[in-house]
């Protein structure tokens, strides 16, 4: 069975970093396109951000609310992939899911990780 | 983007009873449309893809139709387990997009 568990989420102050991780058992995991989404409390799903398997150059991409502040990145032998936010401002607090991608379908999502933006 | 537009934002059916969740997009996905199921706390979970493939493990229940920018979602015979928020997604075009949600309710 295929399995990915978030950690990392947390309180932090606007203007901070944070990094999560999404770890993955079950399936091979450099095989498949990775991506993070966003649920603000009580609102909808949002994408945030993709990277390709490195057989396809492990290329990124990135929702603009996010663009030129969160990183995304992926270590194929450990079988993580990572998010990482810097200048976090309030409107980021949202719980944070990683999914399996198959193109630009989620298939499989992890618990989610709670992040919260707040002084 | 593609926008999509759920309808009815909320749903309240009675078990036993069938419920209809209609997703619209802005322009044409084809047939790149994805159901979810939500429940409070929970991960979404992917029942449909393809606009009418049922995922691994899902019942026979549901069923989705539609193809371009019209799709439906049909739960048949409501158990209690389907009371939950229910979104769509394209995945024709990047980015991704997904719907408001429909929350269905108890009636």
């Amino acid at each position: 069975e295929v399995q990915l568990v978030e950690s990392g989420g947390g309180l932090v102050q606007p203007g901070r970093s944070l990094r999560l991780s999404c770890t993955t058992s079950g399936s091979t995991f450099g095989d498949y396109a990775m991506s993070w989404f966003r649920q603000a409390p009580g609102k909808g799903l949002e994408w945030v951000s993709f990277i390709r398997s490195e057989a396809f150059g492990g290329t990124t991409e990135y929702a603009a609310s996010v663009k030129g502040r969160f990183t995304i990145s992926r270590d194929d032998s450990n079988t993580i992939a990572y998010l990482q936010m810097n200048s976090l401002r309030i409107e980021d607090t949202a719980v944070y899911y990683c999914a399996r991608m198959l193109g630009w379908l989620p298939d499989i999502w992890g618990q989610g990780t709670m992040v919260t933006v707040s002084s | 983007e593609i926008v999509m537009t759920q309808s009815p934002a909320t749903l309240s059916v009675s078990p036993g009873e069938r419920a209809t969740l209609s997703c619209r997009a802005s322009q044409s996905v084809s047939g790149n449309l994805a159901w979810y199921q939500q429940k409070p706390g929970q991960a979404p979970r992917l029942l449909i893809y393809g606009a009418s493939t049922r995922a691994t493990g899902i019942p026979a229940r549901f069923t989705g139709s539609g193809s371009e920018t019209e799709f439906t979602l049909t739960i048949s015979s409501l158990q209690s387990e389907d009371f939950a928020v229910y979104y769509c997604q394209q995945y024709n075009n990047w980015p991704c997009s997904f719907g408001q949600g429909t929350n269905l309710d108890i009636k």
